[in-house]
């Protein structure tokens, strides 16, 4: 089946280490995002990424990185400059050349709780 | 810049009863699109529906039924009877055409819970 895979589902980090969330879609979309939910605020973007080897800052990218060098995976590194990590991640990819250009479809999300 | 508020932060309701969710944007564009998605407990964002803004036919599907309304910038979401299954948190989103990156911003959202 189609569709957006993320792993781990719980990950525990303690401060000061970083700790990489993996993406992976097989739904061979061009765009793939990175969100940050919070209890209560709704979902921010951290990074996005409209094509391979390419990808641009969200509204809140301090404290993380990304890479994009395969169409599949857009793996997030959460660094330990981030001061507050604790959070639900979710994944999310989207098709520009396809008829509805700007779905997003979501992964199950990773829960991160710095200890 | 474009706007969703989802007024309501937690709904509360009893199985079988009728249950409306508020979706108010903002945006400066003249083609634009709508969404609604579901988050259960789980956590995993579903799709619901997408709307483009020259489309204004209320859309039903089953008991999920939707209000888009220009004239008030509103894109109300409908639950007919509902049920306890349809508890979730309900996101309203909006993405801007002009942009070109279709990145869509999406409301605080809006926690139903029906009770049995």
């Amino acid at each position: 089946d189609g569709g957006i895979t993320q792993s781990p589902k719980y990950l525990f980090r303690k401060e000061g280490q970083n700790v990489t969330l993996s993406c992976e879609q097989n739904l061979n979309h061009d765009a793939m995002y990175w969100y940050r939910q919070d209890p209560g605020q709704g979902l921010r973007l951290i990074y996005y990424s409209q094509i391979v080897n390419d990808f641009q800052k969200g509204d809140i990218a301090e404290g993380y990185s990304v890479s994009r060098e395969k169409k599949e995976s857009f793996p997030l590194t959460v660094t330990s400059a981030q001061k507050n990590p604790t959070a639900f991640y979710l994944c999310a990819s989207s098709n520009p050349s396809g008829d509805s250009t700007d779905t997003q479809y979501f992964g199950p999300g990773t829960r991160l709780t710095v200890l | 810049a474009q706007k969703v508020t989802q007024a309501q932060t937690e709904i509360s309701v009893v199985e079988k009863e009728d249950v409306t969710l508020d979706c108010v944007y903002e945006t400066r564009d003249t083609t634009y699109y709508l969404f609604w998605y579901k988050q259960p407990p789980s956590g995993e964002l579903v799709f619901l529906i997408r709307r483009n803004s020259f489309d204004e036919q209320n859309e039903i599907s089953g008991r999920y039924s939707w209000n888009f309304q220009k004239s008030t910038s509103s894109f109300n979401f409908t639950i007919t009877a509902s049920q306890v299954v349809d508890s979730a948190v309900y996101f309203c989103a909006l993405s801007e055409a002009g942009g070109g990156s279709y990145i869509p911003t999406f409301g605080r959202g809006t926690s139903l819970i029906v009770h049995p």
